[in-house]
Formats: structure tokens, C-alpha cells, sequence
């Protein structure tokens, strides 16, 4: 079974700075996709970003980027000119590129503070 | 175009009651799936429905709990003699199609407190 370990509970970051948040992941198959979500206070799951195994390229959107190693297993996303409505949990999730796979399966989150 | 909309927001129920959870996908979603959040911890997998079938329900509890998704209407999990340790937050998802690389859209969730 696949796993996804995030290994830092809690971050800080002053504002304007950058942050990288680390995940990795543990799994057989060699076609998947990865995702980054944000849960801010009010509970809502927001994608922030996606990748594609097959793809070399790292996935970016706007502030946000991923360094996707995937000869480690490892996906960080790397936050640049971290804002106040940054702060919240992010979540690292992994779903098998098999056919009919439709489950993600999450880390365990890190709590991201934005220091003014 | 509304999101996933789920209801209540919050629901408190007493040890041994039924809590009935909604979810209504996005329109043109026909499939969702149900996961459950604990306290400081990552969402977990539940099961996978598409209309008026169960695809996936590896993560359900072998009691008490069942999901359906009837051809009209809501979604419903459905959680019977809740107990303390039922209480979460149980978020729904839905997709347009099968395929892993459509996102999920996932609703605000519903807190259950069993007290």
C-alpha cells in the first residue's frame, strides 16, 4: 500500500519570505499523481497544485512550486512571498495512475504559521 | 456553478443515535467519495461511489457505517449508534469521471461531535 509521510508538523515563515515544505511518499508504481492541498481555518480543502509522474517538469502555479524528485520520492512545494492568508495546514496526497484508482491517500499535514 | 455542497456544517449527536451526513456533488459530477478527518491528523479514505453503485469501500468500518448515492438526490453516509470515537470531520469529494488525474473537489465538510 502506498504511504505519504510529512515529516514537519509545524512551520514558520516571516512574511515575504520563502518556505519549502517537505513530503515524501512510498510506493511500486511508476505512473501516479501528486497533489499538494491547503486546509485553512475553515476546513475547506483547496488544491493548490498537481504533478503528473510522467512529467519531468516541475508543476507551478504562481507563488507556489513543487521540486518532484522522483527517483527519491519526494515532493516539496516551495511557498515564495509567503502571506498572511498562507497560514494553514497543507496536506501531501498520492493517487495511483491505474486504471479505475480513484483514492487519495494524505500525509499527516504541517501546520504552516505566517509570521508579520 | 455551485461547489461540493455537504450538510449540516455541524452535527452533534448523543452516544447510540443515527447521524445522517449530505452530499451533493458539483453539477455534472457523477462520482464521490467520503473521507474522514480525525482531530490533528490527514484525511483517510472512506469509500467511492458512482451513481447507485459502491465502486470502493475498502476504508468504511465493517459496522455501523454504509454510503449510498441514489440515482436522484444527495449523497448519504450514514452512521448508526454513533459512538465517541466517531466524532470528526467527514469531508466529501467529487470528480466529473473516472480517471486518476481528475482533481477532486472537495466540500467544507461536516463536523459530527458525539457526546
Amino acid at each position: 500500500a502506498q504511504t505519504v509521510t510529512q515529516s514537519q508538523p509545524e512551520m514558520s515563515v516571516q512574511e515575504a519570505e520563502t518556505v519549502t515544505l517537505s513530503c515524501t511518499y512510498d510506493t511500486s508504481e511508476s505512473d501516479y499523481y501528486l497533489f499538494w492541498y491547503k486546509q485553512p481555518p475553515s476546513r475547506q480543502m483547496i488544491l493548490v497544485i498537481r504533478q503528473e509522474a510522467y512529467k519531468q517538469q516541475n508543476a507551478t502555479e504562481n507563488r507556489f512550486s513543487v521540486n518532484f524528485q522522483k527517483a527519491a520520492k519526494s515532493f516539496s512545494l516551495k511557498i515564495s512571498d509567503s502571506q498572511l492568508g498562507d497560514a494553514a495546514m497543507y496536506f501531501c496526497a498520492y493517487r495511483s495512475g491505474a486504471q479505475g484508482a480513484q483514492k487519495l491517500v494524505f500525509g499527516q499535514g504541517t501546520r504552516l504559521t505566517i509570521n508579520p | 456553478n455551485a461547489g461540493v455542497m455537504q450538510n449540516p456544517r455541524h452535527l452533534v449527536r448523543r452516544r447510540g443515535q443515527e447521524a445522517r451526513l449530505r452530499c451533493s456533488p458539483m453539477k455534472g459530477h457523477s462520482h464521490v467519495y467520503w473521507y474522514r478527518q480525525l482531530p490533528e491528523e490527514g484525511l483517510k479514505f472512506m469509500v467511492y461511489l458512482q451513481k447507485e453503485n459502491i465502486i470502493d469501500e475498502s476504508g468504511m468500518p465493517k459496522e455501523r457505517f454504509s454510503a449510498e448515492f441514489p440515482k436522484e438526490g444527495p449523497s448519504i453516509l450514514r452512521i448508526q449508534q454513533v459512538v465517541r470515537g466517531d466524532s470528526a470531520a467527514y469531508f466529501c469529494a467529487s470528480s466529473p469521471r473516472q480517471g486518476s488525474g481528475s482533481p477532486l473537489h472537495f466540500g467544507n465538510g461536516t463536523r459530527l461531535t458525539v457526546t
